[in-house]
């Protein structure tokens, strides 16, 4: 498997544009999370699924982040409109006992 | 909620032993685990205990007492690529991950 591939890798857009971020997970892994990084908020837990259901998304910042995963291999996240302070690393996750892998992530700058 | 305590920054020369220790409170607990994050890079598995007491690794083992909501890892014969951000990650009911603020060790010659 290659692993937990994530695209775009990086992601220079305008403030008040739509963004879509992209995840593949291993394939089996029954778990997808998605996290922020930043150096201020460390590696913040956004929304995790299970199964595809969506367990626990009380980590999204606001309404302008949503998340979906529509099938067991793919998910998405969208933030809209982007707002400069969206600048982060955002990372996928997927696992199926305790171990998860991580994506390389996106990194995401809003000017 | 949870929350979990680890120390921001550690140093230590090439060759020591370094423990970074992680406390942590949430609801429903079922194991800690360990993260390395080169600069740049993306978090990687390093460890998991569910039970109180150490599993070792190779160079590095880990520690739990659940009593105390506490853990730590220990890195043994560090080594110049050792130097990273460590995460401790709490999995908690409903297998949720939420990850402690990160120490960065930096290991010098």
């Amino acid at each position: 498997d290659a692993g937990v591939i994530q695209s775009p890798r990086h992601e220079v857009t305008e403030m008040g544009q739509e963004v879509t971020l992209r995840c593949k997970p291993i394939s089996g892994h029954d778990y997808l999370f998605w996290y922020r990084q930043t150096m201020m908020r460390g590696l913040e837990l956004l929304i995790y699924f299970n199964n595809n259901v969506p367990i626990d998304d009380s980590g999204m910042p606001e309404d302008r982040f949503s998340a979906k995963m529509p099938n067991a291999s793919f998910s998405t996240l969208k933030i809209q409109p982007s707002e400069p302070r969206d600048s982060a690393v955002y990372f996928c996750a997927s696992r199926h006992n305790t171990e998860a892998f991580f994506g390389q992530g996106t990194r995401l700058t809003v000017v | 909620g949870q929350s979990l305590e680890q120390p921001s920054e550690v140093t230590a020369v090439e060759g020591a032993i370094v423990q970074i220790n992680c406390t942590y409170q949430t609801s429903g607990f079922y194991g800690l685990s360990w993260y390395q994050q080169h600069d740049g890079g993306a978090p990687t598995f390093l460890s998991y205990n569910a039970l109180d007491g150490l599993e070792e690794t190779g160079r590095f083992s880990s520690f739990l007492s659940r009593s105390d909501s506490y853990g730590y890892l220990l890195l043994q014969e560090l080594q110049m690529k050792d130097s990273a951000s460590y995460f401790c990650a709490v999995n908690n009911a409903g297998n949720m991950l939420t990850f402690g603020g990160g120490t960065r060790l930096m290991v010098k010659p």
